[in-house]
C-alpha cells in the first residue's frame, strides 16, 4: 500500500530564509498531490494542488514541486516569516478511490525571528 | 461565510460508552468527510458522503462506527460502545466541487476524544 514520508523531526528555520519540506511516496504516482498547512488545535487548510504532469506550481511566497521519477514532492515557502510556523503535511489523491486522501504525517516548522 | 463547525471539540468518555460528534459543513457543500487522527499518527480517511448518501465507507474501522447524514445537511458520527484504541481527534470537511482537481476540502477544528 502507498506510504507517505514526511520529516518527523522539526524544522527550524531562520526568519527571512526559505524553508524546504519533503514529501516521499513510495508506489506508483498520484494524479494529484495536495500540501497543507495544520495549526495547533485546528484543521489542516489546503494550500496547493500539484497535478502529476506538473513540475511547479507557485502562490505567492510558496512553491510546490512534483517529480515522478524521484517519487518526491518539494514545498517551499520563500522569505519565511514567524507566522509561517506550523506543521505541513502532505495528501495523495490517487484516483483509484472516491475522492479518499492518504495523509503523510506531517512536519513541523518553525521560523525563528 | 462560516467555516465547518464540529461538536464538541473535546469529550472525554469512559470505554464502554456511547459518544455522538456533530459534523455541519459549509452551507451548500454537497461532499462530507470524516476522517482520525490518533496521536502521532497520519490522518486516516474514514468516510465520505456525497448528500445524504454513504459514496465510500472504506475506512470505516469496525461497526462500532455508524455516520449519518439526514437529509444531506449536517453529519453524525456514532462511536458504540467506545473502546481505548478510539481516542484520537476527529476531522470532518466539506466540499462543494464535483472535479477531483478542483475538489477543495474545507476542515472543520476536529473533536478531540479520549475514552479512558
Amino acid at each position: 500500500s502507498q506510504k507517505i514520508e514526511q520529516n518527523s523531526e522539526a524544522l527550524n528555520i531562520q526568519e527571512g530564509k526559505t524553508a524546504t519540506l519533503t514529501c516521499n511516496y513510495t508506489n506508483y504516482s498520484p494524479a494529484y498531490l495536495q500540501w497543507y498547512r495544520q495549526d495547533p488545535g485546528r484543521g489542516p487548510v489546503f494550500l496547493l494542488l500539484i497535478r502529476e504532469n506538473e513540475k511547479e506550481k507557485r502562490k505567492e511566497r510558496l512553491k510546490v514541486t512534483f517529480d515522478t521519477t524521484l517519487k518526491q514532492s518539494l514545498f517551499h515557502i520563500t522569505a519565511s516569516q514567524p507566522a509561517d510556523s506550523a506543521t505541513y503535511l502532505c495528501a495523495l489523491d490517487m484516483l483509484d478511490s472516491n475522492y479518499q486522501l492518504i495523509w503523510g504525517a506531517g512536519t513541523k516548522l518553525i521560523i525563528k525571528p | 461565510e462560516a467555516g465547518v463547525t464540529q461538536f464538541p471539540s473535546h469529550s472525554v468518555i469512559e470505554k464502554g460508552q456511547t459518544v455522538t460528534l456533530r459534523c455541519d459543513p459549509i452551507s451548500g457543500h454537497d461532499n462530507l468527510y470524516w476522517y482520525r487522527r490518533v496521536m502521532g499518527k497520519e490522518i486516516k480517511f474514514l468516510l465520505h458522503f456525497v448528500k445524504e448518501s454513504k459514496q465510500d465507507e472504506s475506512g470505516m474501522p469496525n461497526n462500532r462506527f455508524l455516520a449519518e447524514r439526514t437529509g444531506g445537511t449536517y453529519s453524525t458520527l456514532k462511536v458504540q460502545p467506545a473502546e481505548l484504541e478510539d481516542s484520537g481527534v476527529y476531522f470532518c470537511a466539506s466540499s462543494q466541487a464535483a472535479l477531483r482537481s478542483t475538489d477543495t476540502q474545507y476542515f472543520g477544528p476536529g473533536t478531540r476524544l479520549t475514552v479512558l
